[in-house]
């Protein structure tokens, strides 16, 4: 199946910080995705972008499908912007598979 | 309000105690699905339903059940449960099974001891 693997694993920023995350896919995609998981366990839809750029507010997303990347880029990063990031992807079969996220730590 | 609703969201269970996890979503959606969720594992896919009467095996489905009798609900039966099976669980629908977004339940923390 699709692997999918997202970068870096661990970031720690300083409130104000910009960041960017990265996502990483091994066969062509018909959905790619961006969800949040907040300390609550949620996960929060941030883009549906199986090809180019998105923003919305402080997030903005960017796939290349062609050379299988999709990038989160997260400005003036804020408190609640801490928590896990994750990259899925839908390929050529039906299951949905998921990175194993970036977890986000942004300090006041 | 457009969700998927997931029930129950906690539970402590006893190993061999049967159970159901609810799952029903109010957007008319196709394609459902079922995840869990393991620290250092990530969300791995249980079994999805593509329109009533079709279900298939994900990555897991070792110890699970699915039936999706109507397009709202997508129930995770899980017929004897054990330890291995503690987990959060998470169901997701879209409108078709490509080419739309996800959305995902609240989550279902279970404990089986």
């Amino acid at each position: 199946g699709i692997q999918v693997e997202q970068s870096p694993p661990d970031l720690i920023l300083q409130e104000g910080a910009n960041s960017t995350l990265r996502c990483n896919f091994s066969d062509s995609v018909n959905n790619l995705q961006w969800f949040h998981q907040n300390p609550w366990g949620q996960l929060i839809n941030l883009f549906y972008i199986p090809s180019g750029t998105k923003q919305n507010g402080r997030l903005s997303a960017t796939t290349v499908a062609t050379e299988r990347y999709s990038l989160l880029y997260i400005s003036s990063s804020q408190t609640t912007d801490s928590g896990v990031y994750f990259c899925a992807v839908r390929g050529n079969n039906n299951d949905m598979r998921f990175g194993a996220g970036t977890r986000l730590t942004v300090k006041p | 309000e457009a969700q998927v609703t997931q029930n129950p969201r906690y539970l402590i269970t006893v190993t061999g105690k049967k159970l159901t996890v609810t799952c029903s979503q109010n957007m008319n959606h196709e394609y459902m699905s079922w995840y869990r969720q393991d620290p250092g594992l990530g969300l791995r896919q249980i079994y999805y339903s593509m329109n009533v009467e079709v279900t298939d095996k994900g990555d897991v489905p070792e110890g699970y059940k699915v039936s999706r009798k109507e397009k709202r609900n997508f129930p995770l039966i899980l017929e004897s449960p054990s330890p291995n099976q503690t987990s959060l669980y998470f169901c997701a629908s879209s409108l078709t099974y490509a080419g739309n977004t996800i959305y995902f339940g609240e989550g279902s923390w279970l404990t089986v001891v």
